[in-house]
């Protein structure tokens, strides 16, 4: 089993549309949580950290569940820019950053 | 600040050929992380560096693959001799603390054929 899972998708939805994407991570020490957007033949960059309260940004909600080990991204009202890859991140509190394979989103006019 | 800068940004070299990808983390940042990204396995991590120290290299997928860091500002990553298989998109990270958010340059983007 992997340390971090994420559906692989594709996630195909309209614009307009609620989409959201679950991580699960398998070790239980794991402290710090990221959510990291990944665009085609482009570099990964941080979407947003992870925090145990939960946090919006703007059409983005991230949640973390500690006793059921995952962690969730909600994407509201999905525009066609935001396709691209969503790349979870989990780091133990050794400091073991693992990304997930990440999932892909395409959005549709 | 630049960003993290990594070159070349395309490399295309035949089988059994050195190569020698760079990078330049961002300033005041300890960590260096090298990765490597293809579509069968993902993002994988192969080395990484604090205060220009190797702290794990387990990730390096053989002795063909060597990593240096010889200051703060600049770290290398060498294939010799490189094959076919390499072939791949290698990114570096950099990050103030291990478990910190990284920053990530262009990548490199091999061909080796």
């Amino acid at each position: 089993r992997k340390e971090v899972e994420q559906d692989p998708g594709p996630f195909n939805v309209p614009e307009g549309a609620t989409v959201a994407f679950n991580c699960t991570y398998s070790n239980s020490a794991s402290q710090s949580f990221f959510w990291y957007r990944q665009d085609c033949r482009k570099e990964p960059k941080l979407l947003m950290s992870v925090y145990s309260s939960g946090n919006e940004d703007g059409r983005f909600t991230a949640q973390l569940n500690r006793a059921s080990q995952y962690i969730s991204l909600l994407i509201r009202d999905s525009k066609l820019s935001d396709s691209a890859t969503y790349l979870c991140v989990v780091n133990t509190n050794a400091g073991k950053s693992t990304f997930g394979d990440g999932t892909t989103l395409t959005v549709k006019p | 600040d630049a960003g993290v800068i990594q070159s070349p940004r395309h490399e295309v070299t035949e089988m059994g050929q050195e190569v020698t990808l760079r990078c330049k983390p961002i300033s005041g940042h300890d960590y260096l992380f090298w990765y490597r990204q293809t579509m069968m396995r993902g993002l994988e991590l192969l080395i990484y560096f604090n205060n220009n120290v190797p702290i794990d290299d387990s990730g390096m997928p053989e002795d063909r693959f060597s990593a240096k860091m010889p200051n703060a500002s600049f770290s290398t990553l060498k294939i010799q001799p490189s094959e076919p298989r390499d072939s791949a998109v290698y990114f570096c990270a950099s990050s103030y603390t291990r478990a910190d958010i990284q920053y990530f340059g262009a990548g490199t983007r091999l061909s080796v054929l």
